[in-house]
């Protein structure tokens, strides 16, 4: 069965420093998201990415995030400056369907430690 | 504001059943969803409502009451693999999805 795909699945870094966590969504999927969740905490939604572009974004998603498609299967979030309060598990997920009314496809998440 | 409103915790017992309700108050309504979280997880899809009524899937059931603003996730032959957290998402006029901040459902034997 297609799945999403998250590397690392655990990082810890150093605050201040850069953070690239690397997702494959499932192939045959055309939209891509990538979600928060600190421990304990609800599920924000950070950013969503189609057609090689950012579609919509959170406030969450400010000028310290980014995200590309570098190649026609991997799906990268960057985090340029870490905080503390960047510590959180990092989803990755994938959907046939746009405007939120289709099923979400996640991986399995990265788990960043900012220390 | 959008709100969601879960249960934090239930608790039952296996072989029960159990309602988890939940209530939204969202700028227009396109659908509700029902996810799966085991604790270290990732959610995984359980059901999407966006008419009234109840839709049966195996031990799992979703109602919806748009007029009410109201949703429940209803568990039957509960196992102990049940025990995870059951987040609610509504998608808004906007086409966001809300998510709510889920309920930890604790079985027993």
């Amino acid at each position: 069965e297609p799945e999403v795909t998250q590397t690392p699945s655990h990082q810890v870094t150093q605050m201040g420093q850069e953070v690239i966590l690397r997702c494959v969504p499932i192939s045959n999927h055309l939209y891509f998201y990538w979600y928060r969740q600190i421990l304990g905490q609800k599920v924000e939604f950070l950013v969503s990415f189609y057609n090689n572009e950012i579609s919509e974004k959170s406030e969450i998603f400010d000028d310290q995030f980014s995200v590309e498609r570098p190649d026609g299967s991997n799906f990268t979030l960057k985090i340029r400056s870490t905080k503390l309060e960047d510590s959180a598990m990092y989803f990755c997920a994938s959907s046939m369907a746009g405007d939120n009314t289709g099923e979400l496809f996640f991986g399995e998440g990265s788990r960043l430690t900012v220390l | 504001g959008q709100n969601i409103d879960q249960p934090t915790e239930m608790t039952a017992t296996e072989g029960a059943i159990v309602q988890i309700n939940c209530t939204y108050q969202t700028s227009g309504f396109n659908g509700l969803f029902w996810y799966q979280q085991h604790a270290g997880e990732a959610p995984t899809f359980l059901s999407y409502n966006v008419l009234d009524g109840l839709e049966e899937k195996g031990r799992f059931s979703s109602f919806l009451s748009r007029s009410k603003g109201y949703s429940y996730l209803l568990l039957k032959e509960l196992q102990m693999k049940d025990s995870a957290s059951y987040l609610c998402a509504v998608v808004d006029s906007n086409y966001q999805l809300i998510w709510g901040a889920g309920t930890k459902l604790i079985i027993k034997p």
